[in-house]
């Protein structure tokens, strides 16, 4: 079974500054990797994916994770926030073994970001 | 960018009666959707998986007989919450898996939000 663990539910971060939202993850087997954003009465987005190759993985609106096998770790990073990043963080693994059709979510993270 | 919409985005119906909830991919074809449900503060949790003609499968501890699921098209897939109570008040998401595509990447859609008195 796999779980993912985003320990913190809420994140207050102001304009331009840098920001980490932090996903761990446990699984007994190889998993896929993944980031979605959930704005305001819209649905997820795709932020970024792991799938293979460099751990440092980098996705739209300026985003990018790592990858640590060693420490089960994806988290997500930013250099200089903006007001519009506003959102929910969803960090997700997929099982390699389930052809993609497995999705299990971390409980997400509340990005506010203020001016 | 592939878009998935839902219909409709918020219910409110009264105990015992059932709701109807659908999923459109609307400018590809899905071979496979997805239904999920978040409670609030929560995680997405996956209740089932419906594949186009074929019957769906569900997670376990989901009741089939009471989250009807059918995929009647390759861009259309209906969820119905038959005979809802208090308890199945919650936000309802589905995604959906292109055809032709990337397989890995789901889309998904804007939820419904679903409130039983």
């Amino acid at each position: 079974a796999q779980s993912v663990t985003q320990l913190d539910s809420q994140v207050p971060v102001f304009e331009e500054a840098p920001v980490e939202l932090r996903c761990n993850y446990s699984s007994s087997v190889s998993v896929y990797l993944f980031w979605y954003v959930q704005y305001p009465n819209q649905g997820l987005q795709l932020l970024l994916k792991y799938l293979s190759g460099s751990t440092l993985v980098k996705g739209i609106n300026g985003f990018e994770a790592e990858f640590n096998k060693s420490q089960t770790s994806f988290h997500l990073r930013k250099p200089s926030v903006h007001i519009s990043d506003t959102a929910e963080y969803f960090c997700a693994v997929s099982p390699l073994n389930t052809g993609f059709q497995k999705l299990v979510f971390g409980t997400g993270t509340r990005l506010l970001v203020s001016p | 960018g592939a878009v998935v919409s839902q219909h409709p985005s918020r219910v409110i119906c009264k105990s015992g009666t059932s709701v109807k909830i659908e999923c459109r991919s609307l400018d590809f074809q899905a071979t496979t959707m997805f239904w999920y449900r978040q409670f609030p503060k929560k995680s997405l949790m996956l209740m089932a998986t419906s594949n186009e003609g074929s019957k769906a499968t569900y997670e376990q501890g989901v009741e089939k007989d009471k989250f009807l699921i059918n995929h009647a098209s390759l861009t259309l897939s209906t969820l119905t919450v038959t005979s809802a109570h208090p308890e199945d008040s919650s936000f309802y998401i589905c995604s959906a898996r292109e055809l032709a595509g990337v397989g890995e990447t789901q889309y998904f859609g804007p939820g419904t939000r679903l409130l039983v008195l």
